[in-house]
């Protein structure tokens, strides 16, 4: 079973506040990963990390940011949420199998 | 590039119907392959996995067989259940385990 957990499950705000998704593993993963997810369903990689310090880019272009200070924790900062950030936000991480692990997600909408 | 395609949803099966949903994929290396659930308001969940060719991975009445000659990894269950309706991703990674390329997901809806 994987302990992966993220915070909050569900948060609706307002347009141009600052927002912080939380990620955090139990497991020692060294990978963690966030993806968008779409109302079509397609997952889309927004941004990853292979170990402590380091973060990257991934293929869909994003205004949020994050950070990588302790192993366990991921978490994903918009500076000025907007309506086109409403989505579903997943974390996942992997360690030395090949195998991501995911959290529930969070669904962020923003009015 | 390397990718993954699966057959497009909605998937609307009656209860104890025999479920497949397609697969297949393109890759310059040696692949591990997957298939996750995504069950409503949730995040994934590994279904199966397979790592080399000719491997079957199975989980919950769930079969999938690393097909190399065809680049296919096609998801089987004999007898679906209304609890089986979800949303299934196809996906892959290289041997470097770096990166996950996932398919779009396939909506199955089983109805009693």
């Amino acid at each position: 079973e994987a302990d992966i957990y993220q915070t909050p499950r569900y948060l609706v705000i307002g347009t141009g506040k600052k927002i912080t998704l939380e990620c955090s593993q139990t497991m020692g993963h060294d990978k963690m990963y966030w993806y968008q997810q779409d109302p079509g369903m397609e997952l889309h990689l927004i941004h990853y990390s292979y170990g402590v310090n380091s973060t990257e880019k991934g293929d869909l272009s994003s205004e949020s940011t994050v950070s990588r200070i302790r192993t366990e924790h991921f978490p994903l900062t918009l500076e000025s949420a907007r309506p086109s950030h409403t989505s579903q936000y997943l974390c996942a991480s992997s360690g030395r199998t090949d195998t991501q692990y995911f959290g529930p997600g969070t669904r962020l909408t923003v009015l | 590039g390397d990718s993954v395609t699966q057959m497009e949803g909605p998937v609307t099966l009656s209860e104890e119907a025999f479920l497949t949903i397609n697969c297949t994929y393109t890759a310059t290396g040696y692949p591990s392959l997957f298939w996750y659930v995504q069950y409503p308001g949730e995040g994934l969940q590994l279904l199966l996995k397979a790592t080399k060719a000719d491997d079957k991975g199975s989980n919950k009445g769930f079969e999938a067989t690393y097909r190399k000659e065809t680049t296919s990894f096609h998801l089987e269950k004999g007898s679906v259940q209304v609890s089986d309706s979800a949303v299934y991703f196809c996906a892959l990674i290289l041997y470097n385990f770096n990166k996950f390329y996932f398919g779009s997901g396939t909506k199955l809806n089983v109805k009693p």
